[in-house]
């Protein structure tokens, strides 16, 4: 089955450190591609996606993702981190029936 | 302001009691989704409606129904709630099934 992973249930970064989450998908054709980002009490919030092309692309918030097909990954960076950015980070990717699967989600907290 | 209104925000309910959660969204969007929220599970997909009177099962439909009688409308019907139907749900709209997707703000429910 067509699936979505995010190894990292919780990580910790302090702030202005950099921050990388990790997202693999297996989906085999060119997948579209999605962040989403949930902060506490909210809806997810569309952060950056990637149908084609260049495959580095930039998000809201200062973040960007690398899309490498050769890894079936798709992460997510961001330079320097706020405490701001502390949320639950879905990763995302459309599966062969126009659907869109997400994954289990990353919880970053971030130490002032 | 584009957005995705649901409500209530939180509801507690006991076993069998029918309850209804609304959807609304104004940004004329054709397709519509519901989506419940576990630890560790990330989002899983309910029903999902890809225009006005189209509606098709997700991953995890029992217990559940939908209607999509207007396009800005998607209820989320619970016609005798049990305890495992305890979860976060979510409902996003997009203009088509792989589309980005706006989020509501979440309703929180609780069946004892």
């Amino acid at each position: 089955a067509q699936s979505v992973t995010q190894p990292d249930i919780h990580i910790t970064v302090s702030e202005g450190a950099s921050l990388e989450l990790r997202c693999n998908y297996s989906y085999g054709a060119t997948p579209y591609l999605f962040w989403y980002v949930q902060s506490p009490g909210q809806g997810l919030q569309l952060l950056l996606k990637y149908f084609s092309g260049d495959t580095l692309v930039q998000g809201i918030k200062g973040f960007e993702a690398e899309f490498k097909r050769s890894q079936s990954s798709f992460n997510l960076r961001k330079p320097s981190v706020h405490w701001s950015d502390a949320a639950e980070y879905f990763c995302a990717s459309k599966t062969s029936y126009d659907k869109v699967i997400f994954g289990p989600g990353t919880s970053l907290s971030v130490i002032p | 302001e584009a957005q995705v209104t649901q409500n209530p925000r939180y509801l507690i309910t006991v076993t069998g009691k029918k309850l209804t959660v609304t959807c609304s969204q104004n940004m004329n969007h054709e397709y519509m989704s519901w989506y419940r929220q576990d630890p560790g599970l990330g989002l899983r997909q309910i029903y999902y409606s890809m225009n006005v009177e189209v509606t098709d099962k997700g991953d995890v439909p029992e217990g559940y129904k939908v209607s999509r009688k207007e396009k800005r409308n998607f209820p989320l019907i619970l016609e005798s709630p049990s305890p495992n139907q305890t979860s976060l749900y979510f409902c996003a709209s997009g203009l088509t099934g792989t589309s980005p997707l706006h989020f509501g703000n979440g309703t929180r429910l609780t069946v004892t």
